[in-house]
């Protein structure tokens, strides 16, 4: 198993560049979410997803979008890139008893490095 | 608004000293609360801890929680340089994450 893979590792935009963050397992967790760490502060949560088609705010989700196609991927798309958002981010999963993913041990990706100049 | 507060937030010890790492909340709802260890990358699990006063343990790591006075403790016995990370503690609800208490074991 590869567990959750996140690609690229590391990214450079421009200020007002769009991208997307790719995330996937191969695990067959329903439960998927995205953080980003800054310096002195945790992890903070983007969004989440329970299962295909069901995606949801986290913590800080303005300036991102996701959607969940299918139990494997859950892409998180920057529209419109900010300064604000350099950070690291991370994509985890878990599995889920009844859409309670979000309460047990989250398995998460290597990260992706993203620096908007 | 739901927090997560941890301390010391760094600490420097020497091999073979015993650490103590605190985690306190305040959330709604409470399911769960977890520890992480990060050294370079990724988290990696340590304990999930739903139940006041039952011990979680794995080798020289050791967890406990308290839900009456919100907090949970990571005792680390006997600590070796590989101990070495940053120590993160997550509550649930909403896997709400603390700063994370870096944690350096000097030779």
């Amino acid at each position: 198993n590869a567990g959750v893979t996140q690609t690229p590792k590391f990214q450079v935009l421009k200020t007002g560049q769009s991208m997307t963050l790719q995330c996937a397992q191969d695990m067959n967790h329903e439960y998927m979410s995205w953080y980003r760490q800054d310096p002195g502060m945790g992890l903070r949560l983007i969004h989440y997803s329970v299962g295909a088609g069901i995606t949801d705010q986290g913590e800080v989700p303005n300036g991102y979008n996701v959607s969940r196609s299918t139990t494997e991927d859950f892409p998180l798309r920057l529209l419109s890139a900010a300064p604000s958002q350099t950070s690291v981010y991370f994509c985890a999963s878990s599995y889920s008893l009844a859409g309670g993913g979000r309460h047990y041990e989250q398995y998460f990706g290597p990260g992706t490095r993203l620096t908007v100049t | 608004e739901d927090k997560v507060v941890q301390s010391p937030l760094s600490l420097v010890v020497h091999e073979g000293d015993t650490v103590t790492l605190n985690c306190s909340y305040e959330v709604t709802n409470f399911r769960s609360l977890l520890w992480y260890k990060q050294e370079k990358k990724a988290p990696t699990f340590l304990f999930m801890l739903t139940s006041s006063g039952i011990e979680k343990k794995s080798g020289r790591l050791s967890s406990i929680l308290d839900k009456k006075e919100l907090f949970s403790i990571l005792n680390i016995t006997a600590t070796q340089t590989g101990d070495s990370a940053v120590y993160l503690c997550a509550v649930s609800r909403d896997m709400r994450f603390g700063a994370g208490t870096r944690l350096t074991v000097k030779p």
